[in-house]
């Protein structure tokens, strides 16, 4: 069954440094989708950024950058110089031939 | 705009009623979602549907059932079966392609207390 684990519950940082949130996942789709979503104190999820299983191609969006690499089943989430405005839950997620799987989430606090 | 709204934000309940929670979708979604998410906890899923008048139940269906008789709503209800209903509720919705779902795009939840 597909899995997906962010095994970093909480991390804090101060203000301007720079942050990776780990994702490892499991599947056994041969296509899938992975995505990284943003859920502020608000409660709504904010989707980030999407990934086919077929493109390993790194991005980056501003402060955001992604890896992923399929040999290591990681899709990790970096952000570049934090803001306080950047702390929030982030879910790491796969989608195959089964409906989304979230990850149990990692809580980031960005102290100023 | 295009986009998937739930209603109540906020609802409160009495033990042993049922109650319904609402999502509409426009976005022509041909998939649809409701997932729990405790304090703290990452999202759970209750049941989907992935066309009109069919759905499959979740990790953790039991206390609650869904209709879908249109292709924009996916009411979910709340059962008095359900053990510990206090929680965040949000729907979801998705295309499927090529029997992979898309992105799924989220309503801003519906906040369940009982009282």
């Amino acid at each position: 069954a597909q899995k997906v684990t962010q095994a970093q519950t909480e991390i804090s940082v101060v203000e301007k440094e720079d942050v990776t949130l780990d994702c490892v996942y499991e599947t056994r789709d041969t296509t899938y989708y992975l995505f990284w979503y943003k859920q502020p104190p608000s409660g709504e999820l904010v989707f980030l950024i999407r990934r086919n299983s077929f493109d390993e191609q790194n991005e980056i969006s501003g402060r955001y950058s992604w890896n992923f690499q399929k040999s290591t089943s990681s899709f990790n989430f970096t952000i570049t110089a934090s803001q306080v405005v950047d702390s929030a839950v982030y879910f790491c997620v796969h989608s195959g031939n089964t409906p989304l799987v979230f990850g149990k989430g990692t809580r980031l606090s960005v102290i100023a | 705009d295009g986009g998937i709204t739930q209603s109540p934000k906020y609802l409160f309940r009495k033990e042993g009623q049922n109650v319904t929670l609402s999502c509409e979708q426009n976005l022509n979604h041909d998939a649809m979602y409701w997932y729990r998410q405790d304090p703290g906890q990452g999202l759970r899923l209750i049941y989907y549907s992935q066309i009109v008048n069919d759905f499959q139940k979740g990790d953790i269906a039991e206390g609650y059932s869904v209709s879908r008789e249109k292709k924009e709503s996916f009411p979910l209800t709340v059962t008095s079966a359900q053990k510990n209903p206090t929680a965040f509720y949000l729907c979801a919705s998705s295309i499927k392609r090529r029997l992979t779902n898309t992105e799924a795009f989220f309503g801003q939840g519906t906040r369940l207390t009982v009282v």
